[in-house]
């Protein structure tokens, strides 16, 4: 079965602190991906990123920074110079494969973000 | 075109009433998904559709009815709801892996 544990229940920082959020996962496949979402108070679930267990390359967009390391099953991610735009629900998740082109996401509790002015 | 769109984005029934919720992408994914959320919750799998047919049902209650009248849209007939119903319900659809969203129906049961 997969896991998708998630910390961290609620984080506040003041704007232009960075702030790192949290994901461990568990799977026994050797072959998987790991997604964040981004969900602000309108309730849409935003793609953040998407990486697949054979590239442990950390990637950076911007102000966001992503940390794989697969020796501890962990998919962290950064915030620099948050703003309160930032402020919503954070999710990691880990997919698996249902078949015939269809897929499963195995979330995170999430993490709520709020960044004060 | 990148966009899930669901409607509408609010609803309020009563415990008698038949509902829809509406789901439409015109990205040409063939894998069309419903989840629930409860508030301070994380999304919970209810349907998979896989080339418009039923694949995953995730031991939901017969008041949730899904349909995929073609590759492009999802519904969601409600009928005779409970108020620990009352959820977001989001749509998503999938290119290979990823699974796009769409901002959900916020559904309230009286």
């Amino acid at each position: 079965a997969q896991k998708v544990t998630q910390a961290q229940t609620e984080i506040s920082v003041v704007e232009k602190e960075d702030v790192t959020l949290d994901c461990v996962y568990e799977t026994r496949d050797t072959t998987y991906y790991l997604f964040w979402y981004k969900q602000p108070p309108s309730g849409e679930l935003v793609f953040l990123i998407r990486r697949n267990s054979f590239d442990e390359q950390n990637e950076i967009s911007g102000r966001y920074s992503w940390n794989f390391q697969k020796s501890t099953s962990s998919f962290n991610f950064t915030i620099t110079a948050s703003q309160v735009v930032d402020s919503a629900v954070y999710f990691c998740a880990l997919s698996e494969a249902l078949g015939a082109g269809s897929y499963q996401l195995t979330f995170g509790k999430g993490t709520k973000l709020s960044v004060i002015p | 075109d990148t966009e899930v769109t669901q409607t509408p984005k609010h609803l309020v029934m009563g415990m008698t009433n038949k509902k829809s919720l509406k789901c439409e992408q015109h990205m040409g994914h063939r894998a069309m998904y419903w989840y629930k959320q409860k508030a301070k919750k994380p999304p919970e799998l209810m349907f998979v559709y896989s080339y418009e047919k039923l694949s995953i049902n995730e031991s939901v209650p017969s008041r949730f009815s899904p349909e995929c009248p073609n590759s492009s849209l999802l519904n969601l007939h409600l009928h005779a709801l409970q108020p620990e119903d009352s959820a977001l319900y989001l749509c998503a659809s999938s290119q290979a892996e990823k699974l796009f969203f769409g901002s959900g129906t916020q559904l309230s049961v009286l």
